[in-house]
């Protein structure tokens, strides 16, 4: 699976949008791009996923770069409650031996008031 | 929904000692997962069933051993801990391969002293 790189922490103000970068330069034609997020060593939690369009679900956008070597998460209207760390993995579904993942250190993000 | 249920959740134990974390999903997943994270790490892969009667190892098996009781059921053992097995243990679940989703557990906070 590609190796990802995010930088390690960023704020935001609470109520306006969180946009959290990934590069994933050596990302080959069969790998998703997978963004989970773990609040308060808490079990992580899954957010969002896309293979080259952009996705929008109830938690999240993701934007991913037309030759897909990058993506940001978007969390439109970020709360105090998004305070997390964001993991983005990029996953080749054909590799087969369960839907396994693997993690990077992430973002750290910080919502203050 | 209990979703995935692991066991026990704080676990103090002495170099030399043997413990087994135990995990339950009721999700009828085929594919099960034990990470570990380390303080200020992302989760490393242990060991994955990726489906009943199979188990193969991630990233960082050795010292651990794992048994895929049925669908539901998936443990880890330790059979000598070692202070370097102190970490935060997760469990997790998901169905086999495909864009699936994996569901993680609260996790299992273990101290070898």
């Amino acid at each position: 699976d590609a190796k990802t790189t995010q930088p390690p922490s960023m704020d935001c103000a609470e109520g306006r949008a969180a946009n959290l970068p990934c590069n994933h330069s050596t990302i080959s034609g069969n790998e998703y791009v997978y963004w989970y997020r773990q609040i308060h060593s808490q079990g992580p939690q899954y957010i969002i996923h896309g293979l080259k369009n952009n996705e929008t679900n109830e938690m999240a956008s993701l934007i991913i770069t037309e030759d897909r070597k990058s993506s940001t998460l978007i969390l439109p209207h970020a709360t105090l409650r998004d305070t997390a760390v964001y993991y983005c993995i990029v996953r080749d579904l054909f590799t087969g031996g369960g839907n396994k993942l693997t993690f990077g250190t992430g973002t750290q993000l910080k919502v203050e008031l | 929904n209990a979703g995935v249920t692991q066991t026990p959740k704080f676990q103090v134990l002495k170099t030399g000692q043997s413990m087994t974390l135990q995990c339950a999903q009721d999700m009828n997943h085929n594919s099960m997962y034990w990470y570990r994270q380390d303080p200020g790490m992302g989760l490393r892969l242990i060991y994955y069933s990726a489906s009943e009667g199979t188990t193969d190892k991630g990233e960082v098996p050795n010292g651990y051993n794992v048994s895929r009781l049925n669908k539901r059921e998936f443990s880890l053992r330790l059979e000598s801990a070692a202070p370097s097995q102190t970490s935060v243990y997760f469990c997790a679940s998901s169905e086999a391969n495909g864009q699936n989703t994996i569901y993680f557990g609260e996790g299992s906070w273990l101290t070898v002293v």
